[in-house]
C-alpha cells in the first residue's frame, strides 16, 4: 500500500492560465474523488469515478473545471482560465466499493497571482 | 439538505487529559457510517474512527473513542490521554445521499495539546 499519491505538491500560476493536477490512487481502489479545501474550512466535494465512470459532478465544479480518469487508474483535474477564487487546496481520495473509507493524498495547493 | 455542524472552532486539551470534540450531522438515511479524520497541519488528511450507524456499541480506537447518539444525531469523538501529536484539525463526516461515498465534511476543530 504506497497511499495516494498527488502531483505536483504546489502550483503557483497567473490569473487565466490552465492547470492540470494528477493523481494517482491506491491501486486496488476503484473509487476516486476530488475535494476543494480552503484555508480554515472542511474539504467539500467536487467530483466521483468508480473506475472510469465519472458518476457524479459537483455544482461547485463550474464548466472551467474537468476531471478524467482514463484507464480507471490515475486521475486527472484540469482548471482553464484560472480565477482567484480557485486558491485552494485540491485533494484526491480513493477507497474500495461500497462504505470503506476514504485514503487521501497530500493534497496540490494552488496559487492564483 | 445534509448538513455536518462542529460547534467548536478551536479547542485546547493539557498533555495527558482528556477532551471531547462534537459534532451533530442531518440525514434522513437509517444505515450510514460517520467518521472522524485528523488533518495535521501541512500533512494529510489520516482516518481516525468510524462507526456503522446500526451499531449500538461505539467505536474505540486505542485512545480514541465516539459518544454517538443516532437519535440526537450526535457524533463526538473523545481523546484520552492526549499527547502532543494529536494536535492537529479534526474533522466530522459523513457519507450524502446515494451509493457515491462522497463525504460531507463539518467545519474542522483545531486541536491545541500544551505540554
Amino acid at each position: 500500500d504506497t497511499g495516494v499519491s498527488q502531483n505536483p505538491r504546489h502550483k503557483i500560476t497567473k490569473r487565466g492560465q490552465n492547470v492540470t493536477f494528477r493523481c494517482d490512487p491506491i491501486s486496488e481502489h476503484n473509487r476516486l474523488y476530488w475535494y476543494r479545501q480552503t484555508l480554515g474550512q472542511g474539504p467539500e466535494f467536487l467530483t466521483y469515478f468508480q473506475n472510469e465512470a465519472q458518476l457524479e459532478k459537483s455544482r461547485l465544479l463550474s464548466d472551467r473545471f474537468s476531471a478524467e480518469r482514463p484507464k480507471g487508474s490515475f486521475s486527472t483535474l484540469e482548471i482553464q482560465r484560472t480565477e482567484q477564487g480557485d486558491s485552494a487546496m485540491y485533494l484526491c481520495a480513493s477507497s474500495r466499493q461500497g462504505s470503506q473509507p476514504q485514503h487521501f493524498g497530500d493534497g496540490t495547493r494552488l496559487s492564483i497571482l | 439538505a445534509q448538513t455536518v455542524t462542529q460547534s467548536q472552532p478551536e479547542m485546547s486539551v493539557q498533555e495527558a487529559e482528556t477532551v471531547t470534540l462534537s459534532c451533530t450531522y442531518d440525514t434522513s438515511e437509517s444505515d450510514y457510517y460517520l467518521f472522524w479524520y485528523k488533518q495535521p497541519p501541512s500533512r494529510q488528511m489520516i482516518l481516525v474512527i468510524r462507526q456503522e450507524a446500526y451499531k449500538q456499541q461505539n467505536a474505540t480506537e486505542n485512545r480514541f473513542s465516539v459518544n454517538f447518539q443516532k437519535a440526537a444525531k450526535s457524533f463526538s469523538l473523545k481523546i484520552s490521554d492526549s499527547q502532543l501529536g494529536d494536535a492537529a484539525m479534526y474533522f466530522c463526516a459523513y457519507p450524502g445521499s446515494g451509493n457515491t461515498g462522497k463525504l460531507i465534511f463539518g467545519q474542522g476543530t483545531t486541536l491545541q495539546v500544551k505540554p
